[in-house]
């Protein structure tokens, strides 16, 4: 089956920058989504196809993906931001399901 | 802006079964899919299959094609997941969610609340 691995904490002081990785085989083949969950709450899309935000997420939240790493990267991290942060994408080849990441804690100093 | 309502929360006995539904208030699914994925305390996300409520069609993860049964109700906006044979391992937070495109490496743009199934003896 496809693995999907985040690092399982991110620290960051507010203003600085969040850069939270998702490693899987060959992963810039596929379109990669992020989701931001916040304790007690249902997930919320951040960035979809690699690297397209949905409105009404901030600039701050942009996404990349090439070889085998996706990045999500948070700029000017606030307060807010704190919460855990999900990649997926589909296994097309193996077990055809969506597969989810380890998730990535952010932590804001 | 569609919303998604979920179902509240359920307590059952190992063996059981249970089923939750998920409505669209403010709007229609349409031609879109709806998703259900679920999350065990402290655990990562785990996608579970999804229907297309106009159709019916269902698609789902091999993990839980033998015990879990998506339908719909297209006229109420309503769709449901029934899992059945419910073991301690099933205790988690079940969402449904909307597919962005009947794509199936599509994202999910909507997400109800959850709703809380917790098997206990």
């Amino acid at each position: 089956s496809y693995v999907l691995t985040q690092p399982p904490s991110v620290s960051v002081a507010p203003g600085q920058t969040a850069r939270i990785t998702c490693g899987g085989f060959n992963i810039g083949s596929k379109s990669v989504h992020w989701y931001q969950q916040r304790p007690g709450q249902a997930p919320v899309l951040v960035v979809y196809d690699d690297s397209d935000r949905p409105s009404g997420i901030p600039e701050r939240f942009s996404g990349s993906n090439s070889g085998d790493t996706a990045t999500l990267t948070i700029s000017r991290v606030e307060p807010g931001d704190e919460a855990d942060y999900y990649c997926q994408v589909w296994d097309g080849f193996s077990d055809h399901v969506r597969v989810f990441g380890t998730g990535t804690q952010v932590t804001v100093l | 802006q569609v919303h998604l309502v979920q179902s509240g929360t359920e307590v059952k006995k190992p063996g059981s079964s249970v089923k939750v539904s998920c409505k669209a208030s403010g709007g229609t699914f349409s031609k879109n899919f709806v998703s259900w994925v679920r999350q065990a305390p402290g655990q990562r996300l785990e996608w579970m299959g999804r229907i297309l409520p106009i159709s019916g069609t269902a698609k789902y993860s091999q993990k839980f094609q033998d015990r879990v049964i998506l339908t719909a109700d297209d006229f109420a906006s309503t769709v449901y997941m029934e899992v059945s044979s419910l073991r301690s391992e099933d205790t988690a937070v079940y969402y449904c969610a909307r597919d962005d495109d009947i794509a199936i490496d599509t994202y999910m743009d909507v997400w109800g609340k959850g709703t809380t199934v917790i098997v206990s003896s």
